[in-house]
């Protein structure tokens, strides 16, 4: 299957760490991205090929890679974290743009 | 530093058509793939189609094909999507961005309400 999950929704205190999964078949394959989104703004890419943060990214933002299960992990994490995130892949021929459907982080 | 500004979004009825534009600024243009990317309202993010930096490659995503077309023009440093057959479904903002490791660089949007 190309479709990639994702929890709807996570909750973590602040200065705790929050680990948001998301989990395909085509991830045992293809590169994963993440990207966070506040409300009113534009989407911003966070974690690029698995594991690259861009630059001006905070350093608290990491992600890894398990077979089919992509994680992005907010170590540390703050009140202005608080945003919906998704992950992203490409289907199996490398070809077709896919998303997860989003999980909305909640910094308690 | 890297620019994108969508235009050409409104309201238009079931069946109708339109034009968005992107015009890019801040980077060289004509080495990168384009990207649309739509968002309904309260809803998550859906890849609508991209381009290759010459336009020769182009891919759409299913439910799009047959009544989009995406097209670019590197001189004017341009972007576009030629919506026909719009759908009350198609009803979203629609950003441009920037396809390389990632979608790494993206507009602000422009809304397209398809209502009668």
């Amino acid at each position: 299957s190309d479709e990639l999950t994702q929890p709807a929704s996570v909750s973590e205190s602040p200065g705790q760490t929050a680990r948001i999964t998301c989990s395909g078949d085509g991830l045992l394959k293809q590169y994963s991205y993440w990207y966070q989104q506040k409300p009113g703004q534009a989407p911003v890419l966070v974690i690029y090929k698995d594991t690259e943060r861009p630059s001006g990214i905070p350093e608290r933002f990491s992600g890894s890679s398990a077979g089919t299960i992509v994680t992005l992990t907010i170590s540390g994490v703050q009140a202005e974290d608080e945003a919906d995130y998704y992950c992203q892949s490409t289907d199996s021929s490398g070809n077709y743009v896919i998303f997860g459907g989003g999980t909305k982080l909640t910094v308690l | 530093q890297v620019q994108l500004v969508e235009s050409g979004g409104g309201l238009v009825k079931p069946g109708g058509s339109l034009r968005l534009s992107c015009a890019a600024s801040g980077f060289f243009f004509q080495d990168y793939y384009m990207t649309w990317i739509r968002q309904a309202p309260g809803k998550g993010l859906e890849w609508v189609s991209y381009i290759s930096d010459s336009g020769s490659t182009i891919y759409y995503a299913d439910s799009m094909k047959g009544r989009f077309t995406i097209s670019r023009d590197n001189g004017r440093k341009s972007l576009y999507l030629q919506m026909h057959s719009l759908r009350v479904e198609d009803t979203a903002v629609y950003y441009c961005a920037t396809l390389e490791n990632g979608i790494n660089h993206w507009g602000q949007g422009t809304l397209v309400t398809v209502s009668s």
